[in-house]
């Protein structure tokens, strides 16, 4: 079946340390997004790539970096920089049609230690 | 920058009762579109459904229906026959279709809790 991967569900992060979150698609999607959401919060916006290689900032794209070198992929990586980290990190992607909404993966969950 | 506000934090509704969850969003954008998903405890999102800015006509999904007040930018979801699989948080959410980089993106409001009661 087609969809989103996301992977790992829990991932903890020591001080100091970057983690790399992980985000795989087979729907064949161009478009692919992060969102951040904290407890009892909506989503918040990291990262968006619309083609290969080729990726802009969202509304809290400080402390995180992400790459797009295939299409079927777009990791995430929260780097040292990013104190507050701890939150619940989403993956989507679309196709071409605007009119179709966003698939989402299931979710990763990063604790501090 | 598009703003979407829900003011209902919480709302509760008895089971096969019907239930409404308000949505307000703020854009100078004429051509848009507009979701609610809902989010259970799995913490999956789901669309729940989908409004094209240009139609007038509200859309409906089974139990699920909108009222879309494009003039009044409000976009409210009524649940109808409420079942207990419905409890969930809703989140209503906007997207630009205008060209160039910003399109695709999605603002999303801050989300209401609805508990449905046996």
């Amino acid at each position: 079946d087609g969809g989103i991967t996301q992977s790992p569900k829990y991932l903890f992060r020591k001080e100091g340390q970057n983690v790399t979150l992980s985000c795989e698609q087979n729907l064949n999607h161009d478009a692919m997004y992060w969102y951040r959401q904290d407890p009892g919060q909506g989503l918040r916006l990291i990262y968006y790539s619309q083609i290969v290689n080729d990726f802009q900032k969202g509304d809290i794209a400080e402390g995180y970096s992400v790459s797009r070198e295939k299409k079927e992929s777009f990791p995430l990586t929260v780097t040292s920089a990013q104190k507050n980290p701890t939150a619940f990190y989403l993956c989507a992607s679309r196709g071409r049609d605007r009119r179709q909404p966003q698939h989402f993966g299931d979710g990763t969950r990063l604790s501090i230690l | 920058a598009q703003t979407v506000t829900q003011s209902q934090p919480e709302m509760s509704v008895q089971e096969a009762e019907t239930v409404t969850l308000s949505c307000t969003y703020d854009t100078s954008e004429s051509d848009y579109y507009l979701f609610w998903y809902k989010q259970p405890p799995s913490r999956q999102m789901i669309l729940v459904i989908r409004q094209e800015a240009y139609k007038q006509q509200n859309a409906t999904e089974n139990r699920f229906s909108v009222n879309f007040q494009k003039a009044a930018k409000s976009f409210s979801l009524k649940i109808s026959d409420s079942q207990l699989g419905d409890a969930a948080m809703y989140f209503c959410a906007y997207s630009s279709n205008a060209g160039g980089t910003s399109y695709g993106k999605l603002t999303f409001g801050q989300g209401t809790i609805l508990t449905v009661h046996p």
